[in-house]
């Protein structure tokens, strides 16, 4: 079980460049979502899915889209990308939305928009 | 809007001491809390999840207690080591399957 994996490890992007976020996880939960954390601060939700073909946006979604064609798969796309979103990128899935399910992180993606 | 605090934001113990860190956040209605550790330059690894309806989970040598009522947690390390000098962050599961996070505590465990 490699769990949740997320590609690239790092990446630099020009102002107004797009890039895709790759994200997947092997332990078919049916949630996934995107945060990212902005050095000294704590991670935000960018958007979530609750399965595939459904999405919703979370506390930051500006600037940002995702899709979810399959249970396994949950890539983020940052079109025109800008300064403010220079940030560390992380995935994660679970279960389901029940209480007893913890959410589970993948090593993140570190973005630096210059 | 719910706000999640810890502190403190950094500590230096001694190996073999016991510690608390803690952890506070504004709205009382949440489903969970889960306290978390993050190695530098890593993801997150789930320490410890305490369900809304429970008072505290034990693994190992960690203990987490919730007080919802007064909005507060606490993470208990007995007989720390140098292994466990990392950020610890706890996070609070509100409505729409969000996650609200504090922006942790750096703990340093000194050989």
């Amino acid at each position: 079980n490699a769990g949740v994996t997320q590609t690239p490890k790092f990446r630099i992007l020009k102002i107004g460049q797009s890039m895709t976020l790759q994200c997947t996880q092997d332990m078919n939960h049916n949630y996934m979502y995107w945060y990212r954390q902005d050095p000294g601060m704590g991670l935000k939700l960018i958007y979530y899915s609750v399965g595939a073909g459904i999405t919703d946006k979370g506390e930051v979604p500006n600037g940002y889209n995702v899709s979810r064609s399959t249970t396994e798969d949950f890539p983020l796309r940052l079109e025109l990308a800008a300064p403010s979103q220079t940030s560390v990128y992380f995935c994660a899935s679970s279960y389901s939305d029940r209480d007893i399910d913890e959410q589970y992180f993948g090593p993140g993606t570190r973005l630096t928009v210059t | 809007k719910q706000e999640v605090t810890q502190i403190p934001a950094a500590l230096s113990v001694p190996e073999g001491e016991n510690l608390v860190l803690n952890c506070s956040f504004t709205d009382s209605a949440i489903y969970n809390l889960q306290w978390f550790r993050q190695d530098p330059g890593k993801g997150l690894t789930s320490l410890l999840l305490i369900q809304s309806s429970q008072r505290e989970q034990t693994s190992g040598r960690l203990n987490a207690s919730l007080d919802k009522s007064s909005g507060r947690s606490t993470l208990y390390i007995a007989a720390s080591q140098p292994g466990d000098s990392a950020t610890y962050l706890c996070a609070v599961m509100g409505g729409a399957n969000n996650l609200f996070f504090g922006t942790g505590t750096r703990l340093t465990v000194i050989p």
